[in-house]
């Protein structure tokens, strides 16, 4: 998988947009960015994904910069049920067998 | 539609034991990814079930087997069970596997305590 970096920890004030950063350098053309968040204890959520033009749906904004190397995550307007483990993931499309990758993500607080 | 199901939602066993874990894919998928996650070494992919066949293994022992049914359900199986067994035990599925556009949807997992 290509690797990615995260920051550890965010805090964000409810009612605000929060923005989570991932870098992922060594992404190759044809690989997809994933994006999934997971609540204390529960299964992992799926979030959005995008290759390479920005993504929206009900949920997110994925903002990809142009060559790729990183992106953003937004939450337009964040509140206290949105305090979860964010993980940014690029699987490996050309034959390798190593699954999802989650690494540590990020621990992002909302605070009311 | 209904999600991914895994039975049982909490499990405990003694060391030496058995156990076997079932995860119901979401309707139409054909792939079962499996992972573990413990505090210490996070989320990680155990195996890929595609078609009845395993797909992609991960770096586990030989003591963690599985195997996928023709309706496209899954179980796991971890034999000789150890104190470091313990752990969130995830399945996911999709529509076709990791390696393509698809999104994979996780269970709520099983949660096995081995004392």
């Amino acid at each position: 998988d290509a690797k990615t970096t995260q920051p550890t920890s965010m805090d964000c004030a409810e009612g605000r947009a929060a923005n989570l950063p991932c870098n992922h350098s060594t992404i190759s053309g044809n690989e997809y960015v994933y994006w999934y968040r997971q609540i204390h204890s529960q299964g992992p959520q799926y979030i959005i994904h995008g290759l390479k033009n920005n993504e929206t749906n009900e949920m997110a904004s994925l903002i990809i910069t142009e060559d790729r190397k990183s992106s953003t995550l937004i939450l337009p307007h964040a509140t206290l049920r949105d305090t979860a483990v964010y993980y940014c993931i690029v699987p490996y499309s050309g034959g390798g067998a190593d699954g999802l990758t989650f690494g540590k993500g990020t621990h992002l607080i909302i605070q009311p | 539609k209904a999600g991914v199901t895994q039975t049982p939602r909490y499990l405990i066993k003694t060391r030496g034991q058995q156990v076997t874990l079932s995860c119901s894919p979401i309707s139409g998928h054909r792939s079962v990814s499996w992972y573990q996650q413990t505090p210490g070494q996070g989320l990680q992919f155990l195996f890929e079930y595609f078609s009845e066949t395993q797909r992609n293994k991960g770096n586990f022992p030989g003591r963690f087997s599985g195997r996928q049914f023709s309706n496209s359900r899954s179980e796991m199986n971890v034999s000789t069970l150890e104190l470091g067994d313990s752990a969130l035990y995830l399945c996911a599925s999709s529509l076709g596997g990791w390696r393509e556009e698809n999104i994979q949807y996780f269970g709520a997992g099983t949660r096995l305590s081995v004392l």
